[in-house]
């Protein structure tokens, strides 16, 4: 049982430098999202995907792309990474899909820790 | 918009002992759901217990219950009996009913520690 699995586990960029944060999950769900964890701040959400071919910005998509490859996939790409990127993020998953199913819960990975020097 | 605060960001417990952590939250709809779940020093998010906003009987899940007011808009988890491993980040969370999001707000976190 895979779950939700995240590449890589940790990345260090320098300023400007692009990079691509991996998702994928074998659960078979609807719906995929992108949070960034930062001290103090919970869990804020950048972007979800509530189907295959769908993607709409979250709470902070500012500086961030995303993906919906297919039903699995779910990438994160960082075009000119900055040092407020700085964070740890996390990929889920949820069956979510209209009022019956929101009782199923987020399903996440092991998250990224990314530095921006 | 909804959110989310944890008015407590650190709590202590003694092993075995009970403790309860604050939770509550702003919004105008009447059917929700709200949830807890810890992340241990692994990171992992882990789920721990949900409660659906129209029922009124609280969700429990063994040493794990809740205590859910909602005119109040209060969902405070209580853990009985700690043990060690209880020490975590805890987030509560809120999630609407409306649209095809299905996404969780989070609170900030209560990070609680159990003394042996």
């Amino acid at each position: 049982n895979a779950g939700v699995t995240q590449t890589p586990k940790f990345q260090v960029l320098k300023t400007g430098q692009s990079m691509t944060l991996q998702c994928a999950q074998d659960m078979n769900h609807n719906s995929m999202y992108w949070y960034r964890q930062d001290p103090g701040m919970g869990l804020r959400l950048i972007y979800y995907s509530a189907s295959e071919g769908t993607t709409d910005k979250g709470e902070v998509p500012n500086g961030y792309n995303v993906s919906r490859l297919n039903k699995r996939e779910f990438s994160l790409r960082l075009e000119s990474a900055a040092p407020s990127q700085t964070s740890v993020y996390f990929c889920a998953s949820s069956e979510a899909r209209g009022r019956a199913t929101y009782n199923s819960p987020l399903h996440f990975g092991n998250g990224t820790r990314l530095t921006v020097t | 918009a909804q959110t989310v605060t944890q008015s407590q960001p650190e709590m202590s417990v003694q092993e075995a002992e009970t403790v309860t952590l604050s939770c509550t939250y702003d919004t105008s709809e009447s059917d929700y759901y709200l949830f807890w779940y810890k992340q241990p020093p692994s990171r992992q998010m882990i789920l721990v217990i949900r409660q659906e906003a129209y029922k009124q009987q609280n969700a429990t899940e063994n040493r794990f219950s809740v205590n859910f007011q909602k005119a109040a808009k209060s969902f405070s988890l209580k853990i009985s009996d700690s043990q060690l491993g209880d020490a975590a980040m805890y987030f509560c969370a809120y999630r609407s009913v409306r649209g095809s999001q299905g996404n969780l707000i989070f609170g900030k976190g209560t990070k609680l520690s159990v003394k042996p």
